[in-house]
């Protein structure tokens, strides 16, 4: 099973750019989440879905973009990377974000650096 | 502002030793998980509690749920060099946000 997949693994921008990270999963979930992990600061969720063409913002969404055209994917958009994205961002996906089935599988993460 | 607070940030301890990780919050919350994250790695579920006095065991680790769904916690018997890593608590307040506290950096000396 692969699970979440999620590319790139290793990013570099230079400030200003635009980029989209992938993630996609085959486990049918309907929830999918991005977050993003500094150090000190554990996991802070950025946007999140709980069905296709249904996205919401989470805890710091500015700077983010994101779609969910079809249950499988869950792009994540920087329109204009800045330093302060500077990040390791994680995909996570789940069946329910409420209950008893609540476990996320998270892919393996995108170290990302904006220079 | 941060809604689960994980405590301590850093644990550093002997193997052998008993250790008890905390994660609070003044919310209440329809289910709590704990996370286990090795470097370079996303995170790993280890237990859901769900239950107001859930008690859960997974072999050296006990994991309980406060009485009022606000705090858990996570306690750690006979720790080994393999238990080291970065441990994570996450919560679902039933607002479709599933949210994670900072982490205890938890490191086992041999």
């Amino acid at each position: 099973n692969a699970g979440v997949t999620q590319t790139p693994k290793f990013q570099v921008l230079k400030t200003g750019q635009s980029m989209t990270l992938q993630c996609a999963q085959d486990m049918n979930h309907e929830y999918m989440s991005w977050y993003r992990q500094d150090p000190g600061m554990g996991l802070r969720l950025i946007h999140y879905s709980v069905g296709a063409g249904i996205t919401d913002q989470g805890e710091v969404p500015n700077g983010y973009n994101v779609s969910r055209s079809t249950t499988e994917d869950f792009p994540l958009r920087l329109l204009s990377a800045a330093p302060s994205q500077t990040s390791v961002y994680f995909c996570a996906s789940t069946h329910s974000p409420s209950g008893g089935n609540t476990e996320a599988f998270f892919g393996q993460g995108t170290r990302l650096t904006v220079v | 502002t941060q809604l689960l607070e994980q405590s301590p940030q850093f644990l550093s301890i002997q193997e052998g030793e008993n250790l008890t990780v905390y994660c609070n919050s003044s919310s209440v919350f329809s289910s709590l998980q704990w996370y286990r994250q090795e470097p370079g790695e996303g995170p790993v579920l280890l237990v859901t509690v769900v239950t107001g006095g859930e008690v859960k065991k997974l072999k050296r680790l006990t994991f309980q749920f406060g009485d009022a769904r606000k705090d858990s916690s996570l306690h750690i018997t006979a720790a080994q060099p393999g238990d080291t890593g970065l441990y994570l608590c996450a919560g679902a307040r039933g607002d479709d946000k599933i949210i994670f506290g900072k982490g205890t950096r938890l490191h086992i000396l041999p």
